[in-house]
């Protein structure tokens, strides 16, 4: 985790709000999403996928929505807590193909 | 289940030298992954195994590196000689799909070459 630093975008948000991160995939193909978390010292884990044929997917206070048409996923975080500080990748795949990953987001939560 | 296993956690060493890294999947898990993390570079795909066989292995930086996996609980990354330019942190993650199923990834390796 804390090898992926300087040349990460950050966000910054209140302990309570909700945080948004966005990515931008590069592949109109692909058809599979996946949002990672990494924390510092430790490898990424998956938090939520999305297939191509929907546009919102909820888990437990986190909710992905996919826009095939501008080619953008988000990840939203509701009432941010502060074990959510860590680093968010957004990965793509097409037909079972590897996956490929975004460069990733720092998410700094204030007190 | 211990989930993905890599040693060593951290290994320090000199230019020149040879570097193995060691990753054991998951247990039912018939692919295996390798990357590389860097500040510069994000997270780089090196190759993956399917049944123990390697199926891409366009992300392996040039003949420095090579990787195997002699069964299915066990995987090697070995980079000879090693350079300055190749510390990173190197994780192993597997998965019993390719693409679309959930990659789980090892704590890393993290190598610092001097």
């Amino acid at each position: 985790g804390e090898s992926v630093g300087l040349h990460l975008p950050t966000l910054s948000v209140q302990e309570g709000d909700n945080s948004i991160i966005n990515c931008a995939y590069s592949n109109s193909a692909s058809d599979y999403f996946i949002w990672y978390k990494q924390e510092s010292g430790k490898g990424p884990q998956f938090i939520i996928d999305i297939r191509s044929n929907m546009d919102k997917r909820q888990g437990q206070r986190v909710t992905v929505l996919l826009n095939k048409t501008v080619k953008h996923l988000s990840l939203q975080i509701a009432a941010t807590q502060p074990g959510d500080s860590a680093v968010y990748f957004c990965a793509e795949t097409w037909r079972d193909d590897k996956i490929i990953f975004g460069k990733g987001t720092r998410l700094h939560i204030l007190p | 289940d211990a989930g993905v296993i890599q040693s060593p956690r951290h290994e320090v060493t000199e230019m020149g030298q040879e570097v193995t890294l060691r990753c054991k999947p998951i247990s039912g898990h018939d692919y295996l992954f390798w990357y590389r993390q860097t500040m510069m570079r994000g997270l780089e795909l090196l190759i993956y195994f399917n049944n123990n066989v390697p199926i891409d292995d366009s992300g392996m930086p040039e003949d420095r590196f090579s990787a195997k996996m002699p069964n299915a609980s066990f995987s090697t990354l070995k980079i000879q000689p090693s350079e300055p330019r190749d510390s990173a942190v190197y994780f192993c993650a597997s998965s019993r799909t390719s693409g679309e199923e959930t990659q789980y990834f090892g704590p890393g390796t993290r190598l610092l070459v001097l």
